[in-house]
């Protein structure tokens, strides 16, 4: 197992473009989680799969923001009509049940919207 | 909200030396998880350490260790013998029993000199 992987690693859109960012877990992780980090802060949580329902989500994840994990394998997130202020790291980490508290994070997706 | 204290933007330390990261942090409850992060400049996050409140004993992972004051709320780490690999970004983070979200503290930037 190599981990958590994200991609890409970069992506850079034109404002007001639709991205879309992709997430493989440890496999036998069943907790999946996106988290965003801007510059000289901590990251942000966004979002949490618990296998494939979504169970919580923050505030942070506006109406332009929309996270899946089919069959409770590999999540995506997208964000529609992308700001300036999307600009950001896009971190997704996941975790056992078995285990609490143990999160593996992947390398993240940096974003810059142009 | 609970929210994660760091006080220290930026520390140094000489290596072989010991150096102790600050962090508190505001909660009403009394069952929670509290992690160490480090996030060298390839930007992986990598837990250091964990330490669930309802354990008196501090927790250790080789040359970290913990200074968890439940009563103060503060959880400090400590790097014993730095090396130069040490240095990176170290974020507290929090995480209630009840939820799934880390919330993180802004972070401390560690600079570790030969």
């Amino acid at each position: 197992d190599t981990g958590v992987s994200q991609n890409p690693r970069h992506k850079i859109t034109k404002r007001g473009q639709n991205v879309t960012f992709r997430c493989d877990p440890i496999s036998e992780h069943n907790r999946l989680y996106w988290y965003r980090q801007t510059l000289g802060q901590g990251p942000e949580f966004l979002t949490y799969f618990q296998n494939e329902a979504q169970l919580e989500k923050s505030r942070l994840l506006s109406d332009r923001f929309s996270a899946e994990r089919p069959k409770g394998s590999f999540s995506t997130l997208e964000i529609q009509r992308t700001e300036q202020g999307d600009s950001a790291m896009y971190l997704c980490a996941s975790s056992s049940s078995d285990r609490e508290g143990g999160y593996t994070f992947g390398s993240g997706t940096r974003l810059t919207v142009v | 909200a609970q929210t994660v204290t760091q006080s220290q933007p930026e520390m140094s330390v000489q290596e072989a030396e010991t150096v102790t990261l600050s962090c508190t942090y505001d909660t009403s409850e009394s069952d929670y998880y509290l992690f160490w992060y480090k996030q060298p400049p390839s930007r992986q996050m990598i837990l250091v350490i964990r330490q669930e409140a309802y354990k008196q004993q501090n927790a250790t992972e080789n040359r970290f260790s913990v200074n968890f004051q439940k009563a103060a709320k503060s959880f400090s780490l400590k790097i014993s013998d730095s090396q130069l690999g040490d240095a990176a970004m170290y974020f507290c983070a929090y995480r209630s029993r009840l939820a799934y979200a880390l919330n993180f503290g802004k972070g401390t930037s560690l600079l570790v000199t030969p």
